[in-house]
């Protein structure tokens, strides 16, 4: 049982490239999430799917999209990379938004010059 | 002011010793809470749901004070291995969950 998987684990691009983090999770889980994590600011949301076919904004979505391509995955997506998105980013899963716990993967630790 | 706030620490302490983590929250209709651990460039982890009678697991104990919208961590015994940043963790509005900063503890021989 391999939980909620992330690839790529490192990341380096330059400022306007364009890259899609890939997340999927085999727990069967409605909700998946994107988090970003700096240095001395914590975790924040950047978007969430409560469920398939849904998305939602989370705390800070400037300069991301996100697709729930299926239960199983959600991607997200720098358009025109910045170096304000250098980061940690951490995608989750749970099956009830409101109560349960929320897995994590690895984490993909992304630096854009 | 902040949604959840925490005390960034370090706390330094030596094996055995008793520790606690305070939490407040901002959110009077939050539900759920939390604390996870995360260890240095690892992803958060749960260590323990936070229930209203309080809890307890081993050497950890968790308590919540809806009144105060206030929620602890005690740990006792303290061991190498509990080096981490604790994050406190509560729900919003039933859809996401809000994270603390973190609390970073470090437990010396």
């Amino acid at each position: 049982n391999a939980g909620v998987t992330q690839t790529p684990k490192f990341q380096v691009l330059k400022t306007g490239q364009s890259m899609t983090l890939q997340c999927a999770q085999d727990m069967n889980h409605n909700s998946m999430y994107w988090y970003r994590q700096d240095p001395g600011m914590g975790l924040r949301l950047i978007y969430y799917s409560a469920s398939e076919g849904t998305t939602d904004k989370g705390e800070v979505p400037n300069g991301y999209n996100v697709s729930r391509l299926n239960k199983r995955e959600f991607s997200l997506r720098l358009e025109s990379a910045a170096p304000s998105q250098t980061s940690v980013y951490f995608c989750a899963s749970s099956d009830d938004p409101s109560t349960d716990t929320q897995y994590f993967g690895p984490g993909t630790r992304l630096t854009v010059l | 002011r902040k949604e959840v706030e925490q005390d960034p620490g370090p706390f330094n302490v030596p094996e055995g010793a008793t520790v606690a983590f305070n939490c407040t929250y901002s959110n009077s209709a939050s539900q759920s809470f939390f604390w996870y651990r995360q260890d240095c460039r690892k992803e958060p982890k749960l260590l323990m749901s936070v229930y209203s009678s309080g809890n307890e697991d081993g050497r950890f104990t968790a308590q919540l004070n809806r009144a105060s919208q206030y929620i602890s961590l005690l740990i006792r015994d303290s061991k190498l291995s509990d080096s981490a940043t604790y994050l406190c963790v509560v729900n919003q509005a039933g859809t996401a969950l809000i994270f603390g900063k973190g609390t970073t503890l470090s437990v010396s021989s």
